[in-house]
C-alpha cells in the first residue's frame, strides 16, 4: 500500500498569513500518462471532507485561488495565503494512483 | 444538482451485518464509479471500496473478507454491507464519487456504532 506522511500534525497561522502543508508518498505518484494522483482535502469542523486540489496542482471547482499544490514524485505541499477563519480544519492529501487508495493522517489548521 | 446521502442504522450490535445504502441524483452510477469511505471518530480516513461504474468492484484487502458492494442502477443506489462487525468499526461512513478532478463529491455521512 501507499503510504502518505503528512506534516506537521496541526498548524497555528495568523489571518493574513500564509501557511504550508507537506505530504509525502512511499511511491511514486507520478503516472506513465504524466499526471500525478495526488490530492488535497479540507474537512471543516463536522463536515464531509471536500476537494481542494486535484492531481497536485489543480485548483477544484470553487475552491479560492488562496489555495496551491506543488511538488514532485513523491514530496508535495498544499500552501495555503492569506489565510481566513474560514480555513479552519483538517486537511489531508490522497492518492488516486492505485488501489487501496490512501490518505495521509491530517493536518489541523487553527487560527491564532 | 449532484448529490449523495448514506442512510443506514446508526447503532449495530457486535458481530452483526452492517448494512449501508448510498442514494445519489444528479448523476449517473453508469457514468461514475462510487467510493465508501469510513472515519473512526477524531481519526483519519480510510478507503474501504468501489463500485465502479461498470459494475464492478474492488476493495480494501484489510476488509475485503467482510465486505460487499452492490447497486441498484434503476434506484440510484449503493449498497454496502459488512459483517462480522466490531467496536473499532464504530465510525462515519462516507459515499462519495470520483469525477475526473478526483472525489469531487461526498456524501453527508452516517454514523454508525457498534456496541451491545
Amino acid at each position: 500500500d501507499i503510504v502518505m506522511t503528512q506534516a506537521p500534525l496541526s498548524v497555528s497561522v495568523t489571518p493574513g498569513e500564509s501557511a504550508s502543508i507537506s505530504c509525502r508518498s512511499s511511491k511514486s505518484l507520478l503516472h506513465s500518462n504524466g499526471i500525478t494522483y495526488v490530492y488535497w482535502y479540507l474537512q471543516k469542523p463536522g463536515k464531509s471532507p471536500q476537494l481542494l486540489i486535484y492531481r497536485m496542482s489543480n485548483l477544484a471547482s470553487g475552491v479560492p485561488d488562496r489555495f496551491s499544490g506543488s511538488g514532485s514524485e513523491t514530496d508535495f505541499t498544499l500552501k495555503i495565503s492569506r489565510v481566513e477563519a474560514e480555513d479552519v480544519g483538517i486537511y489531508y492529501c490522497g492518492q488516486l494512483l492505485e488501489n487501496p487508495l490512501t490518505f495521509g493522517s491530517g493536518t489541523k489548521l487553527e487560527i491564532k | 444538482q449532484v448529490q449523495l446521502k448514506e442512510s443506514g442504522p446508526g447503532l449495530v450490535q457486535p458481530s452483526q451485518t452492517l448494512s449501508l445504502t448510498c442514494t445519489v441524483s444528479g448523476f449517473s452510477l453508469t457514468s461514475y464509479h462510487v467510493h465508501w469511505v469510513r472515519q473512526p471518530p477524531g481519526k483519519g480516513l480510510e478507503w474501504m471500496g468501489v463500485m465502479w461504474s461498470d459494475g464492478d468492484t474492488s476493495y480494501n484487502s484489510a476488509l475485503k473478507s467482510r465486505l460487499s458492494i452492490s447497486r441498484d442502477t434503476s434506484k440510484s443506489q449503493v449498497f454496502l454491507k459488512m459483517s462480522s462487525l466490531q467496536t473499532e468499526d464504530t465510525a462515519t461512513y462516507y459515499c462519495a464519487r470520483v469525477g475526473p478532478p478526483g472525489f469531487d463529491y461526498w456524501g453527508q455521512g452516517v454514523m454508525v456504532t457498534v456496541s451491545s
